[in-house]
């Protein structure tokens, strides 16, 4: 059982806008720890998405973008493409556990 | 290029043991917290264990507390990761990734991963 829950899927149809939703609580989201999202193709590593709830690496495209609300975060991903097809985690820090905690993935399909 | 590069995992007993290793290029390694991460498979990311720059704190999560110790060498820019004792619930690809220098918790570079097997 993840600290920070995620949905285990979603999908959507080329063009579409999916959002994925990240739940935690006042030891985590909630204190204000800072969320950040990797997105995690096909059997490779896990690449850094989105940083400090909202900013994005360089090379990742604006269609990827991040915000956060009291106890949750989510990542919004408009103009769907193919190769958006992969799986997203979301990460914060938890202070009652004093370490970082990852959110259990959810998976993108794309219709 | 900036790059992380993971070896050392393979098959082992339970009750064995594993030291992974993790070679860092490209940047400034002693100036940036480096942390194990794994993902058993089929599963999501498991955070094992972190150290800061110099070396001189270390965190671990309770799964591997007390069985796993993380070390660095900066003069080898090397992240090193002990592992004894070890479960089949240990089974993982483990990948090494380095903090971002600004933001506490956020891997900004990930190694490839390497394979831990553990299996009689």
């Amino acid at each position: 059982q993840s600290v920070l829950t995620q949905p285990p899927s979603v999908s959507g149809a080329p063009g579409q806008r999916v959002t994925i939703y990240c739940t935690g609580s006042s030891s985590n989201i909630g204190a204000g720890y800072d969320v950040h999202w990797y997105q995690q193709l096909p059997g490779t590593a896990p690449k850094l998405l989105i940083y400090g709830n909202n900013n994005r690496p360089s090379g990742v495209p604006d269609r990827f973008s991040g915000s956060k609300s009291a106890t949750s975060a989510s990542l919004a991903i408009t103009g769907l493409q193919a190769e958006d097809e992969a799986d997203y985690y979301c990460q914060s820090y938890d202070s009652s556990l004093s370490v970082g905690v990852f959110g259990g993935g959810t998976r993108l399909t794309v219709l | 290029e900036v790059q992380l590069l993971e070896s050392g995992g393979g098959l082992v007993q339970p009750g064995g043991s594993l030291r992974l290793s993790c070679a860092a290029s490209g940047f400034t390694f002693s100036s940036y917290a480096m942390n194990w991460v794994r993902q058993a498979p089929g599963k999501g990311l498991e955070w094992v264990s972190g150290i800061s720059g110099r070396g001189g704190t270390s965190y671990y999560s309770d799964s591997v507390k007390g069985r796993f110790t993380i070390s660095r060498d900066n003069s080898k820019n090397t992240l090193y990761v002990q592992m004894n004792s070890l479960r089949a619930e240990d089974t993982a690809i483990y990948y090494c990734a380095k903090e971002d220098g600004d933001y506490e918790d956020a891997f900004d570079i990930w190694g490839q991963g390497t394979m831990v097997t553990v299996s009689s």
